[in-house]
Parts: structure tokens; sequence; C-alpha cells
């Protein structure tokens, strides 16, 4: 696609139950990253995806996160047993190959409001 | 670990004024990429400038600007002329080879008429 897509684009749930964030990079990119944005924050890295594999996922919060990634394409977050602290702005971000001086292209964000 | 830090919570300037954001960030490698990024209250981030740590040479893109001042570990944002649509949160990042962003807490920046 010509950007990074997102969705949804907004999803308010119930303390408790699973959510699942949608993200499908710009076409031919295989470095893919998550980050997560709190209100009045910068942006956290949650994970980073070359191709379906994951190298970092050091930014996880807990084990109710993950995340995957198939056919080095679209990327799911999921959020089981969501908390109200969960409640933030879910972006992702791909580059070409994750060479380092490629800039990250950002989606818009998928706003996640836990009730 | 590396940080990021923006003094600065909010800022604001004249049309076609000139306004400087600051960046401080703590690292022990030599090789790294700094980047500005802008958020405007459509949630996209948008890259305004990115700086190569190995260059000297203080990266400019039309009307931004950067300082870059590696011994003092420094990364400023000029914004010359500033428009009405320059308004946005603008964050600082530091990244490390293939590695993710790190970002600062953004500036909020006001532009009045």
């Amino acid at each position: 696609g010509a950007g990074v897509s997102q969705s949804p684009s907004n999803k308010v749930t119930e303390k408790g139950k699973d959510v699942e964030l949608r993200c499908d990079p710009i076409s031919g990119h295989t470095a893919l990253y998550w980050y997560r944005q709190s209100l009045g924050q910068g942006l956290e890295f949650l994970i980073y995806f070359q191709g379906n594999s994951a190298p970092d996922k050091s930014g996880l919060p807990s084990d109710r996160f993950s995340a995957e990634r198939t056919g080095g394409s679209v990327s799911t977050l999921t959020i089981q047993r969501t908390q109200q602290e969960d409640s933030a702005v879910y972006l992702c971000a791909s580059t070409l190959d994750g060479g380092r001086n490629q800039p990250q292209h950002f989606g818009d964000g998928t706003r996640l409001s836990i009730l | 670990a590396q940080t990021v830090t923006q003094s600065q919570p909010e800022m604001s300037v004249q049309e076609a004024e000139t306004v400087t954001l600051s960046c401080t960030y703590d690292t022990s490698e030599s090789d790294y990429y700094l980047f500005w990024y802008k958020q405007p209250p459509s949630r996209q981030m948008i890259l305004v400038i990115r700086q190569e740590a190995y260059k000297q040479q203080n990266a400019t893109e039309n009307r931004f600007s950067v300082n870059f001042q590696k011994a003092a570990k420094s990364f400023s944002l000029k914004i010359s002329d500033s428009q009405l649509g320059d308004a946005a949160m603008y964050f600082c990042a530091y990244r490390r080879n293939t590695d993710k962003l790190i970002f600062g807490t953004g500036t909020r920046l006001q532009v009045f008429p």
C-alpha cells in the first residue's frame, strides 16, 4: 500500500476483554515496529519484527501482550484481559529492511480506550 | 541505557518568526542517528529531519535545521519563518543501528498569527 495502515482507528472495550490491533506495513517493507503512546507521553517501544521473526520484544509490558507477523506483512498486536492502564494510542511503523539510515514510516495509530 | 530528554513541554512562536526546540540525549555509542518527528492532531508521526552522528555538518530541510553538538549530546531543532501549519507536537528520537527509536516526551508548539 501507499502507507502504513492500521485498524481499527479507534477501539473501545470493557476491562477484561481481549483486543486485536492490526498493522499493514508499506508493501515490501520487511521491518515492522509497534509503539505505545500514553496520554501526554512520548512513544514507548513495544516490539520489532524483521520478517516474521521478532528479534526484539523487550518493550512488551507484560505477558498479556503478544504480537505476531505472518507472511512478512501484516502484524497483529493482541492484548489479553485488558486493563485500564492499557488505554493509549498504539502506533505501528515500518522500514524497508531495518537499516539504520532508514526513517520509520508511521501509521495513524489505533486509539484504545478501556472502560 | 539510552535516554532522550526534551525539557520544554510547550513552546510558542509568532508566525514568520524563528523558534528553537531543545533535545538532549544520553548514550555511550559513537554511531547512531537522531530524528525530529512532528505529530499533528491526526496522530501520524511525520519525519521532519534526521542527522547521522558521524556527520559533523548540521542537517537542513527547507525551513528546518538542526544544531547537532555531539560532545554535548545536544540536538536542537530550529524552525525558521514559522507557519500556522507547523503547530504540532514535536518529538526528538534516537536510534542505534537497526534498533527501535527512543523518543523524548515531546514539545507542544503553538504558532500565533
